[in-house]
């Protein structure tokens, strides 16, 4: 069992170029989650969905945006990258209901040269 | 706005000690408190919850203290050993809907041999 798969595991980007970081995962969980993390800061949302078609903006949305067209997929893009940006993302997966654990992919960690 | 605080940054304790992690929030309608532990170049995992119909929560040497009127919780470790050395992440979320976690900062524990 796979779990939750990102890819790239690292990527650099110049200043105003474009990219998609992908996640899957395989475990048929309806809630999928964006997060970044920067070092002493913990992890923030950027953006979530509760199934295909319905995502929704978290705390740190703005630079990305997400598509959510299957269960399986949910992909991340940067537009315009800034070195702001410089982060680890993590994509995460859950069921609905109390009390449910996120499983967590590898990590992309991304450079904005 | 930061609604879980975690302390202290980080945490040096010897083989066998006890490492103790605090965490605080601010929103009483959080119902669900996870651990999650982060090695080196992985993501996330969770390593023990909690619900506020309890008071603490043990597994093995992992235990989780409750107090609801504080609102804080804090994690502890007994007899620590070398391969507990990681980042340790509290969080929170509101149950049902969407299950966003809201992260600490982390707390970096150094287990010394």
């Amino acid at each position: 069992n796979a779990g939750v798969t990102q890819t790239p595991k690292f990527r650099i980007l110049k200043i105003g170029q474009s990219m998609t970081l992908q996640c899957a995962q395989d475990m048929n969980h309806n809630y999928m989650y964006w997060y970044r993390q920067d070092p002493g800061m913990g992890l923030k949302l950027i953006y979530y969905s509760v199934g295909a078609g319905i995502t929704d903006k978290g705390e740190v949305p703005n630079g990305y945006n997400v598509s959510r067209s299957t269960t399986e997929y949910f992909p991340l893009r940067l537009e315009l990258a800034a070195p702001s940006q410089t982060s680890v993302y993590f994509c995460a997966s859950s069921s609905p209901g109390l009390s449910t654990e996120a499983f967590f992919g590898q990590g992309t960690r991304l450079t904005v040269v | 706005q930061q609604q879980v605080k975690q302390s202290p940054q980080s945490l040096i304790v010897q083989k066998g000690g006890i490492s103790i992690i605090n965490c605080a929030y601010e929103n009483t309608a959080f119902d669900y408190f996870p651990w999650y532990q982060q090695f080196p170049g992985k993501g996330p995992a969770l390593l023990i919850a909690i619900r506020p119909d309890v008071s603490e929560k043990k597994e093995g040497r992992f235990t989780i203290s409750f107090n609801k009127s504080a609102k804080q919780f804090s994690l502890h470790i007994m007899d620590s050993q070398p391969g507990d050395s990681a980042t340790y992440f509290c969080a929170a979320s509101r149950g049902g809907a969407t299950n966003k976690l809201i992260f600490g900062t982390g707390t970096l524990l150094a287990v010394q041999p």
